[in-house]
C-alpha cells in the first residue's frame, strides 16, 4: 500500500517570502499522479497543484511550484511571494495510475503566515 | 464555475439517528468519491463510483453505512444508525477520471456531530 508522509506539522513563513513544504511517499509503482491540496479554515479543499509521474518537469502554478525528485520520492511545494491568504492546512495526495483511484494523503503541514 | 454541491453544510443529531448526506457532482463527471476527515485518521476513502458504479467501499463500516448513486447528478452518504464516533468532516469529490485527465474536485463537506 502506498504512504504519504509530511514531516513538518506546522510551518510559518514571513509575508512576501519562500517557504517550502515537504513531501514523501512510498510506492512500488512508477505511473502515478502527486497532489497538493490547500484546506483553508473554511474547510474546502482546494487544489493548488498536480504532476504526473511520467514528467521530468516539475509543474508549477504562478507563486506554486513544486519540486519531484523521482527516484527520492520526493514531492515538494514551493510557495514564493507568501500571501496571508495562503495561510491553510496542506495536504499531500497520491494517486496511483493503476487499480483503485483514491487519494491517498499524508497528515498535512499547517502554514502560518506572518505579516 | 462548475463546483461539487454538499448538503447539509452542518448536521448535529443525537446518536442512533439516521443522517443522510447528498452530494451534487459537477457536471458530466464520470467518478464520485466520498472521503472522512478525522483528527485521528485524517482523510480516508469510504466509497467511491463510476458512471455510478460502486468500484471500492472498502473503507465504509457496512453495517451502518450505505453509499448510492441514485442518478448521474445525485451521491448520497447514509449512516444507520449514527454513532458519536461518526462525528467528523465528509466530503464528496468528483472527477473525470480515466478520461485523460485525473483531478478530483471537492465539495465544501459536510460536518457532522453525533451526540
Amino acid at each position: 500500500a502506498q504512504t504519504v508522509t509530511q514531516s513538518q506539522p506546522e510551518m510559518s513563513v514571513q509575508e512576501a517570502e519562500t517557504v517550502t513544504l515537504s513531501c514523501t511517499y512510498d510506492t512500488s509503482e512508477s505511473d502515478y499522479y502527486l497532489f497538493w491540496y490547500k484546506q483553508p479554515p473554511s474547510r474546502q479543499m482546494i487544489l493548488v497543484i498536480r504532476q504526473e509521474a511520467y514528467k521530468q518537469q516539475n509543474a508549477t502554478e504562478n507563486r506554486f511550484s513544486v519540486n519531484f525528485q523521482k527516484a527520492a520520492k520526493s514531492f515538494s511545494l514551493k510557495i514564493s511571494d507568501s500571501q496571508l491568504g495562503d495561510a491553510a492546512m496542506y495536504f499531500c495526495a497520491y494517486r496511483s495510475d493503476f487499480g483503485n483511484e483514491k487519494l491517498t494523503f499524508g497528515t498535512g503541514t499547517r502554514l502560518t503566515i506572518i505579516p | 464555475d462548475a463546483r461539487v454541491t454538499q448538503t447539509p453544510r452542518h448536521k448535529v443529531t443525537e446518536m442512533g439517528q439516521e443522517v443522510t448526506m447528498r452530494c451534487q457532482p459537477i457536471l458530466g463527471h464520470n467518478t464520485v468519491f466520498w472521503y472522512r476527515q478525522t483528527m485521528m485518521q485524517g482523510l480516508e476513502l469510504l466509497a467511491y463510483f463510476r458512471n455510478r458504479a460502486p468500484l471500492d467501499d472498502s473503507g465504509m463500516p457496512k453495517d451502518r453505512f450505505s453509499a448510492e448513486m441514485p442518478d448521474a447528478t445525485l451521491a448520497t452518504l447514509k449512516i444507520q444508525p449514527s454513532e458519536p464516533r461518526d462525528s467528523a468532516v465528509y466530503f464528496c469529490a468528483s472527477g473525470l477520471l480515466r478520461t485523460g485527465t485525473d483531478t478530483q474536485y471537492f465539495g465544501p463537506g459536510t460536518r457532522l456531530t453525533v451526540l
